[in-house]
């Protein structure tokens, strides 16, 4: 069964630390990886996508890791701030069809002043 | 440009009431999409749509039903809520000419809803 987990469940930090959010994943054949930034009472809004060819890709202070080999995601915040407190969800996507699309439970970040 | 909008926001039924959530895009995408999530558990597709007229089962269809009468609208029933659909209802959008490979969902704010 396709499964994607995150960890920690949930993190708290002081503003302006860095923190990395794991993702390990089981979802076969891989297609692509997704993470996602839930804010509270919000949907989710796509930070960055991760092919197969992949290793590494930044967006701002947020940079994404794929090790496509050990089936492992990492998103990693660097100089958090107050507006990074959210919820960040990893999405694998297998192969053809929508029963692919594998969501994790997220992990809930909480930057404190 | 509104993006995908929900209606309502919140809303709360008593056991065996029917209700319709909608959703509405204006990016022109094809695709949409029904979701809920719980507490500890990751979003779970409901139904699907690819295009206007054509609806899907997704992973958790059943007491769902959906309408794609406009490319552009969305519609989620619930013909007799029970309190096991009390949820946070989150609908998505994308463009592309195959769902869920490389496009990116956009979704909605969400609509809380408790069914007592």
């Amino acid at each position: 069964k396709n499964q994607v987990e995150q960890s920690p469940q949930s993190l708290i930090i002081l503003e302006g630390k860095n923190c990395t959010l794991q993702c390990n994943y089981t979802v076969s054949p891989f297609s692509n990886l997704r993470w996602y930034k839930q804010d509270t009472g919000r949907g989710p809004v796509s930070l960055t996508i991760m092919t197969f060819s992949e290793n590494t890709k930044s967006n701002g202070r947020y940079t994404a890791t794929l090790d496509a080999d050990t089936k492992q995601s990492s998103l990693h915040i660097t100089a958090s701030q107050l507006s990074d407190s959210a919820s960040y969800i990893c999405v694998v996507k297998g192969g053809s069809g929508y029963s692919t699309l594998t969501f994790g439970k997220g992990t809930m970040l909480l930057v404190s002043p | 440009n509104a993006g995908v909008t929900q209606t309502p926001k919140f809303r709360v039924l008593k056991t065996g009431q029917s209700m319709t959530l909608l959703c509405a895009q204006d990016m022109n995408h094809e695709y949409m999409y029904w979701y809920r999530q719980d507490p500890g558990m990751g979003l779970r597709l409901i139904h699907y749509s690819v295009g206007e007229g054509t609806t899907a089962k997704g992973e958790v269809p059943d007491g769902y039903n959906v309408s794609r009468l406009k490319k552009q609208n969305f519609l989620l029933g619930l013909e007799s809520a029970a309190p096991s659909q009390t949820s946070v209802y989150f609908c998505a959008s994308s463009f592309g000419t195959t769902p869920f490979l490389y496009n990116e969902q956009f979704f909605g704010p969400g609509t809380r809803l408790t069914v007592l």
